[in-house]
């Protein structure tokens, strides 16, 4: 079965420190996967996808950036963390080149600033 | 166009009740309609979904209603139960939209013991 993990769970970081989230999908190939963000009690909002390695889009201009150096992993990224960048952050996947796909989600990363 | 409006935005009902959000969107080319349950730090996950052949969906207590000429589709929870509270998320895709999911806002459901 397929399952995917977020690291770390939580996470406090100073003012203009750098990111770096990870996530890493298993029990599946060429999965599409997403970075979503959720603030406080609020929906979700999608900052990234990819539908293959190398291949990022952006939904939301940011200081955040993403990558996939392998099929099964994404990462979020940022040189300088911003006061505003504090939230709930989620990575999901779903089948690659298929239509009407659920996405899984995985347990997300808590990310403070400070 | 791509926006999905849901409502409540938070609900309280009593244990055995009828929990009911509802959801509505504008872009009709959407083509999937899942619903997602999620608990206080925890990541969504996939509770039910819906494509628009059909006008009502059952799994379990949990039941969609789709209307398509109205553009609005519902989520019914029977015999609601204390552990059904968390947050529901609707949602709509689209081929045309990339397989990107267009999430509502959500509903925070409370049920009472």
């Amino acid at each position: 079965s397929q399952t995917i993990h977020q690291w770390p769970a939580t996470l406090v970081q100073p003012v203009g420190s750098p990111l770096s989230l990870e996530c890493t999908v298993e029990g599946t190939s060429n999965p599409n996967l997403y970075w979503y963000r959720q603030a406080a009690g609020r929906g979700l909002q999608l900052l990234f996808y990819s539908v293959g390695i190398g291949q990022i889009s952006s939904e939301v201009p940011q200081n955040l950036s993403a990558s996939r150096p392998q099929d099964r992993q994404f990462i979020l990224s940022s040189k300088k963390l911003l006061l505003s960048d504090s939230g709930f952050y989620l990575c999901a996947w779903s089948a690659g080149h298929k239509v009407n796909q659920p996405q899984h989600f995985g347990d997300g990363t808590r990310l403070s600033i400070l | 166009q791509q926006q999905v409006k849901q409502s409540p935005q938070s609900l309280i009902v009593q244990k055995g009740g009828i929990s009911i959000i509802n959801c509505a969107y504008e872009n009709t080319a959407f083509d999937y309609f899942p619903w997602y349950q999620q608990f206080p730090g925890k990541g969504p996950a996939l509770l039910i979904a819906i494509r628009p052949d059909v006008s009502e969906k059952k799994e379990g207590r949990f039941t969609i209603s789709f209307n398509k000429s109205a553009k609005q589709f519902s989520l019914h929870i029977m015999d609601s139960q204390p552990g059904d509270s968390a947050t529901y998320f609707c949602a709509a895709a689209s081929d045309n939209y990339g397989q990107n999911f267009v999430f509502g806002p959500g509903t925070r459901l409370s049920v009472l013991p």
